[in-house]
């Protein structure tokens, strides 16, 4: 299994407050994306990163930031959660720029009440 | 806009069985697909990719097949299992996005 390490895996939190969730990688893979997961919709990217500091953003990333300061960490952050970013939150990595082959984190579930 | 989707949302099959699962998709520019594997509680998992320069692939137990005329998509598996009971997705690319766009799956149900 590609070293992956999402954190927390569950989240439970109230509408308003900060959260950010962790990615970590020991592949070395120079991208990283995160997605989210919801009944009906698939994945959804919110934000993507090829590199340290070079960031864009993906097809649902109002409500969300990202950051990436290291090659294995890339943060993702919702300054003030909503319950409609309930959701459930993945990781992926992938070696090169034009494959589809990402490798995935186990997810962290959010819950925004 | 261009959509990736799936025809079935829910699959049973009889363990030995073959299955297929399909999937459309409607931007004719895509040029690069991909399935994915998903069990419960876990993260998708890559299983089979194809480029439009191709109309089939073969891996493992898996067969992918690529229609560009009918822009189709199938992901065959030859004798099913009770470990490939798990939702699949397939997700497609082209040269002008840079990241894939996933459809919204197949529920694979395999019977004993």
């Amino acid at each position: 299994d590609a070293g992956i390490t999402q954190s927390p895996r569950h989240k439970v939190t109230e509408t308003g407050t900060p959260v950010t969730l962790r990615c970590h990688q020991t592949e070395n893979h120079r991208y990283m994306y995160w997605y989210r997961q919801d009944p009906g919709h698939g994945l959804r990217l919110i934000h993507y990163s090829y590199g340290v500091k070079d960031t864009d953003k993906g097809e649902v990333s109002d409500g969300y930031s990202v950051s990436r300061s290291k090659t294995e960490d890339f943060l993702l952050t919702l300054e003030s959660a909503t319950s409609s970013q309930t959701s459930v939150y993945f990781c992926a990595i992938s070696e090169e720029k034009n494959t589809g082959e990402l490798f995935f984190g186990e997810g962290s579930r959010l819950t925004v009440l | 806009g261009e959509s990736v989707g799936l025809h079935l949302p829910t699959l049973s099959v009889q363990e030995g069985d073959n299955s297929i699962i399909n999937c459309a998709y409607s931007n004719s520019a895509s040029d690069y697909f991909i399935w994915y594997k998903q069990e419960s509680g876990k993260g998708p998992q890559f299983i089979i990719d194809i480029r439009s320069n191709m109309d089939k692939r073969q891996g493992q137990r898996v067969t992918v097949l690529l229609n560009k005329t009918v822009k189709h998509l199938s992901l065959q598996i030859a004798a099913t299992q009770p470990g490939d009971s798990a939702v699949y997705f397939c997700a497609e690319k082209n040269t002008g996005r840079r990241a894939l766009t996933f459809g919204s799956g197949t529920r694979l149900q395999v019977q004993p």
